[in-house]
């Protein structure tokens, strides 16, 4: 069955970085999109972007452009999310949703479980 | 960016009662509108695609409605499971926008 299952949670200091991972079981990677959304405790849930897992190609959202970098190693089916230059505002809760196609829409019908990224001093 | 608003934000119900939640988008996004259930802790989960189709595995007391610029979630005969916090997500355009979330909670 597919799953996407992430890293665990992390502590980290401000300016520091923090790379998550996606890593999908029971479809080939390449062949769906990744996108990334946030969601901030007790908020709701944003998107920060999609990555091509094909070519790497990664697109942002406005907001998520410079500090936020997606990337994708084929090779043990994995996606990456990297934060660099982290901020208390940062501190959220990250997952990785794949994307389903359905003619001109779509949706993301699996989830990875979640990556909470704290950022403290 | 294509606005989503949903009402209520939150509401009270019992096991047995029948909800409707709605969803306003800025603009005309035909039925291009998935509604997902998050339970507290975990990862959201998709209820409805494409305004109506009842994802598979889903129970059937979820049926989703609408299209243009307003939207429906109903879910009847609440279940003990059902509380949780749903949002509406648009599929016309990116960037994918959703609306700020209902919670369902124990009347």
């Amino acid at each position: 069955q597919v799953q996407l299952v992430q890293s665990g949670s992390e502590l980290k200091k401000p300016g520091a970085s923090v790379k998550i991972s996606c890593k999908a079981s029971g479809y080939t990677l390449t062949d769906y999109t990744i996108d990334w959304l946030r969601q901030a405790p007790g908020q709701g849930l944003e998107w920060m972007g999609w990555i091509n897992t094909n070519t790497g190609k990664p697109t942002y959202a406005q907001g998520f452009r410079g500090r936020f970098v997606f990337s994708v190693d084929s090779s043990v089916n994995t996606a990456f999310l990297q934060i660099s230059s982290l901020k208390a505002e940062d501190t959220a809760v990250y997952y990785c949703a794949r994307w389903q196609w359905d003619d001109l829409t779509g949706y993301f019908n699996y989830w990875g479980q979640g990556t909470l990224v704290t950022v403290s001093s | 960016d294509i606005q989503m608003t949903q009402s209520p934000s939150s509401l009270s119900a019992s096991i047995g009662d029948t909800v409707t939640i709605t969803c306003r988008a800025s603009q005309n996004i035909n039925s291009y509108l998935n509604w997902y259930q998050q339970k507290s802790g975990k990862a959201p989960n998709l209820l409805i695609f494409d305004a109506s189709s009842l994802q598979s595995g889903v129970p059937s007391r979820f049926t989703g409605s609408g299209s243009g610029t307003e939207f429906a979630l109903t879910i009847n005969s609440l279940q003990p499971e059902d509380f949780a916090t749903y949002y509406c997500q648009q599929g016309l355009s990116g960037p994918w926008t959703f609306g700020q979330g209902t919670k369902v909670e124990v009347k």
